[in-house]
């Protein structure tokens, strides 16, 4: 089944680091993504990883993949106030009705001074 | 280039009324998306196009939700009647031919239903 599940908040202290996590219950995902929504704008995609993958890094941006406990986490280095945000991860099935993302609750980061 | 647009922005009806939703795709792009958002749940999707014929329709939550992409370019969603738990942002995604190419979302219309 298609459920993606997220812890709803998450505070840190400027300069810390964030780490949000996310777990999926269909294993057949083929790509599993971030995306972060800042107020009033759509969703800006962060990162993605491919399935068979377990870790990828792009600057302060570190995404983790267990595949076995089906579990995404997704680091931010140095957290500054500008990430602030709703970060999403989703997943994309290829079903053979083409491709659609099942994307989790989100998880509010507020960066505090 | 300019992103995806949605139009409006915020839309304020009473229960009972219709509203229509308008998405601009990227130039170019054949495949279309709808999403939802409820009562900060997740975002859920509703259907996806492929230019104008719908390829997967099986988020739409019921017959009062009908989606249109006439010539394959912009797309509608309409709500008719209206009711309370439609309340929600509506997003919109556009992605290039073929199965692995990134989805670009607008910013989302916000339906409030009173």
């Amino acid at each position: 089944g298609e459920d993606v599940e997220q812890s709803l908040f998450l505070s840190v202290r400027e300069g810390d680091s964030s780490v949000i996590n996310c777990t999926y219950t269909d294993s057949s995902s083929t790509y599993l993504y971030w995306y972060k929504q800042e107020p009033g704008a759509g969703l800006q995609l962060l990162t993605y990883i491919f399935s068979n993958m377990d870790m990828k890094q792009d600057q302060r941006l570190t995404v983790l993949l267990n595949k076995k406990d089906k579990h995404l986490s997704l680091r931010i280095a140095d957290t500054q106030t500008g990430d602030s945000a709703i970060y999403f991860c989703a997943e994309k099935l290829f079903t053979g009705g083409g491709n659609k993302l099942t994307f989790g609750t989100g998880t509010q980061l507020k960066v505090e001074l | 280039e300019a992103g995806v647009t949605q139009f409006p922005s915020h839309s304020v009806i009473e229960k009972g009324q219709t509203v229509t939703l308008r998405c601009d795709p990227i130039s170019g792009h054949d495949n279309l998306y709808w999403y939802r958002r409820v009562m900060g749940k997740e975002i859920k999707f509703l259907l996806h196009f492929v230019k104008e014929s719908k390829q997967d329709e099986s988020g739409m939550p019921n017959n009062r939700f009908l989606a249109e992409r006439t010539g394959g370019t912009y797309s509608t969603l309409k709500v008719q009647p209206a009711e309370l738990e439609d309340s929600g942002v509506y997003f919109c995604a556009s992605s290039q031919a073929g199965r692995n190419n990134e989805q670009f979302f607008g910013p989302g219309t916000r339906l409030t239903v009173l």
